[in-house]
């Protein structure tokens, strides 16, 4: 059964704290790995898209990489307004999103 | 550009009660889905479309039914409700099923019912 699982649930750091979010995944066949973020209230936002091991994308203080069983999420110096929850998700051939449960970041100034 | 528009925010039904959600988008996305979300449960599909005329179960597809007439629109609607079909309810489109843009997601609709 393909499976997404993010670690943490939750994180909470100080402004200017770097971290990291994992998404592991177990599936058949990735097409691609998504990276949302999701304000309260509002509908999941794109943030990157993945294709291969050793692929990275950058937009401003995040960072997505991918290997062949995960993918991180690099937040160098956050700022209050990073917080939110990071959803990951996958594609497998002949089929739509597979979304994980999400990790909620909480940066303190 | 409006993106993608959902109609109702908030609904509130009564056990039995049927109706639509709407989900327009003026982007023409040939993809559109619907997903629920839960507590703890992460998004879950409900159901989708490749484009006009042509629709598919996702994984929670029960006590739901969609139609696609128009490449703008994207119905979803319940048929007699359930306390269990209490959830945040998003419609998301995009250029083909996952891609390098990724989805574009509604804003919600949050359903309660009793």
């Amino acid at each position: 059964e393909d499976q997404v699982t993010q670690s943490p649930e939750a994180l909470r750091l100080q402004e200017g704290e770097s971290s990291s979010l994992n998404c592991s995944y177990t599936v058949s066949g990735l097409r691609g790995l998504f990276w949302y973020r999701q304000d309260p209230g509002k509908g999941p936002e794109f943030l990157f898209t993945l294709y291969s091991a050793g692929e990275e994308k950058e937009k401003e203080r995040l960072k997505a990489t991918l290997t062949k069983k995960e993918s991180f999420l690099h937040i160098t110096a956050p700022k209050p307004e990073d917080s939110a929850t990071y959803l990951c998700a996958v594609q497998v051939a002949g089929t739509a999103l597979i979304f994980g449960k999400g990790t909620t970041l909480s940066v303190s100034s | 550009n409006a993106g993608v528009t959902q109609t109702p925010k908030f609904q509130v039904l009564k056990t039995g009660q049927s109706m639509t959600l709407q989900c327009a988008q003026d982007m023409n996305h040939e993809y559109m889905s619907w997903y629920r979300q839960d507590p703890g449960m992460g998004l879950r599909l409900i159901h989708y479309s490749v484009g006009a005329g042509i629709t598919d179960q996702g994984e929670v597809p029960n006590g739901y039914n969609v139609s696609r007439s128009t490449t703008e629109d994207f119905p979803l609607r319940l048929l007699s409700a359930a306390p269990s079909q209490t959830s945040v309810y998003f419609c998301a489109s995009s250029y083909s099923t996952g891609g390098a843009y990724g989805y574009t997601f509604g804003s919600g609709t949050r359903l309660t019912v009793v």
